[in-house]
């Protein structure tokens, strides 16, 4: 069964700089997605970025952007000059579309602080 | 074009009761999920619609709960005999294909006392 870990429960970082949110995953697919969710205290899931497996090139929205390694099963997120509305749970996510299963499959999540 | 909305937000019940939650996807979405979040966890995946046929269940889904789509807009999802153990946040998301983005409705809070 495919597995995503987020390795680290709670993350701080001071506004305006950049901080790291790791994510692995486990899977013998080729083929998939991954996301990034961000969960505000409201608790309202929002996507924040998506990437296929088949692209090579790393995804990026805006101040958000991923450094994809399908050999590591690696899949990280960098946000850049963060604002105090970055704080939130994030959660990375796999799916597979392999056997019809669309269900996506999370991690635990990582508490991001921002401190102003 | 409006989200996928929930209701109730909050329920509150006592451990034996019936509950019953909805969630209504965004227009056009032919595919529904339903999700549950307990605290400190990541959504664990319940079942899927794709418009009124139930595609998929997880193991997650005991005989106690049964979800519905009957016209493959809205769907409900019914819990019997709620246990402590059923606390938690479900979750709702719609799409409008397989390969398309999940989008999240707020969540259903469930207290089970």
């Amino acid at each position: 069964a495919q597995t995503v870990t987020q390795s680290q429960p709670e993350m701080s970082v001071q506004e305006a700089e950049t901080v790291t949110l790791s994510c692995t995953y486990d899977t013998s697919e080729s083929d998939y997605y991954l996301f990034w969710y961000k969960q505000p205290p409201s608790r309202q899931m929002i996507l924040v970025i998506r990437q296929e497996a088949y692209k090579q090139q790393n995804a990026t929205e805006n101040r958000f952007s991923v450094n994809f390694q399908k050999a590591a099963k690696s899949f990280s997120l960098k946000i850049s000059d963060s604002q105090l509305g970055d704080a939130a749970m994030y959660f990375c996510a796999y799916r597979s579309p392999q056997g019809g299963s669309e269900k996506l499959v999370f991690g635990k999540g990582t508490k991001l602080t921002v401190n102003p | 074009d409006t989200g996928v909305s929930q209701d109730p937000r909050h329920k509150i019940t006592k451990r034996g009761q019936n509950v019953t939650f909805r969630c209504d996807p965004i227009s056009e979405h032919n595919r529904l999920y339903w999700y549950r979040q307990t605290l400190g966890q990541g959504p664990e995946f319940l079942t899927y619609f794709q418009n009124e046929a139930q595609l998929e269940k997880s193991r997650l889904l005991s005989d106690r709960f049964s979800a519905e789509r009957p016209k493959g807009s809205f769907s409900t999802l019914e819990i019997q005999r709620t246990e402590q153990g059923d606390s938690a946040m479900y979750l709702c998301a719609s799409s409008l294909a397989s390969w398309e983005t999940q989008y999240f409705g707020p969540g259903t809070r469930l207290l089970v006392l």
